[in-house]
């Protein structure tokens, strides 16, 4: 179960926007529109950010957008704000082998 | 209000047994799927597994595959993990988090497990 493949760090000046992107196969990220993304700060639990891909759950900014295309999906953070300073994960349903996380990134806000 | 709170975390000696426990409030338990999922110190998020709402369906990451079994307890609206034959590599924060499904929409605060010697 190899994890999903995302940069290590990105960084943005506030304001900014800035692309995190999540690859995977065509096991997992290709073949469903199942990926979801976590926000997660320092000794803290994640938090849901996105899921299905584009969907957005109650409560979180609409500054935060999520979109696929083949086996990459894409977390796009806009006006980029200090507390978006965070981990962030992606997440693929990945059939039998049921979820598989990516490598992580560290957003930086300048 | 919506929580899940774990418990069991602690220090074992390779080769051990412990038994995590996750305890719902706030929302029917019973019907919605759980799952385990697992940080390492300074490493990312790993699924470890999921158990359907009935307990008919449980699926393990092949890292864990034969060591841990998951089980729930809808009449006590609690999750649990049994983890035996434990190794260093399984040194974790151990989250348990909701199902949405498809997503993980609820986590627990997590507990540590250390194995070492």
């Amino acid at each position: 179960q190899s994890a999903l493949t995302q940069p290590a760090s990105v960084s943005g000046s506030p304001g900014q926007s800035i692309t995190i992107s999540c690859t995977g196969t065509s096991s997992d990220v290709g073949s469903y529109n199942l990926v979801s993304w976590y926000q997660q700060h320092p000794g803290k639990a994640p938090k849901l950010m996105i899921y299905e891909g584009s969907k957005r759950p109650s409560g979180v900014s609409n500054r935060f957008s999520g979109s696929k295309s083949g086996n990459t999906a894409s977390l796009t953070i806009s006006g980029l704000q200090a507390e978006d300073e965070a981990d962030y994960y992606c997440c693929s349903y990945a059939g039998s082998r049921r979820d598989v996380f990516g490598t992580g990134t560290k957003v930086t806000v300048l | 209000e919506v929580q899940l709170v774990e418990s069991g975390g602690g220090l074992v000696q390779p080769g051990g047994s412990l038994r995590l426990s996750c305890a719902a409030s706030g929302f029917t338990f019973s019907s919605y799927s759980m799952n385990w999922v697992r940080q390492a110190p300074g490493k990312g998020l790993e699924w470890v597994s999921y158990i359907s709402s009935s307990s008919s369906t449980i699926y393990y990451a092949d890292s864990v595959k034969g060591r841990f079994t998951i089980s729930r307890d809808n009449a006590k609206n609690s999750l649990y993990l049994q983890m035996n034959s434990l190794r260093d590599e399984d040194t974790a924060v151990y989250y348990c988090a909701r199902d949405m499904p498809n997503a993980f929409d609820i986590w627990g605060q997590g507990t540590m497990v250390t194995v070492s010697s």
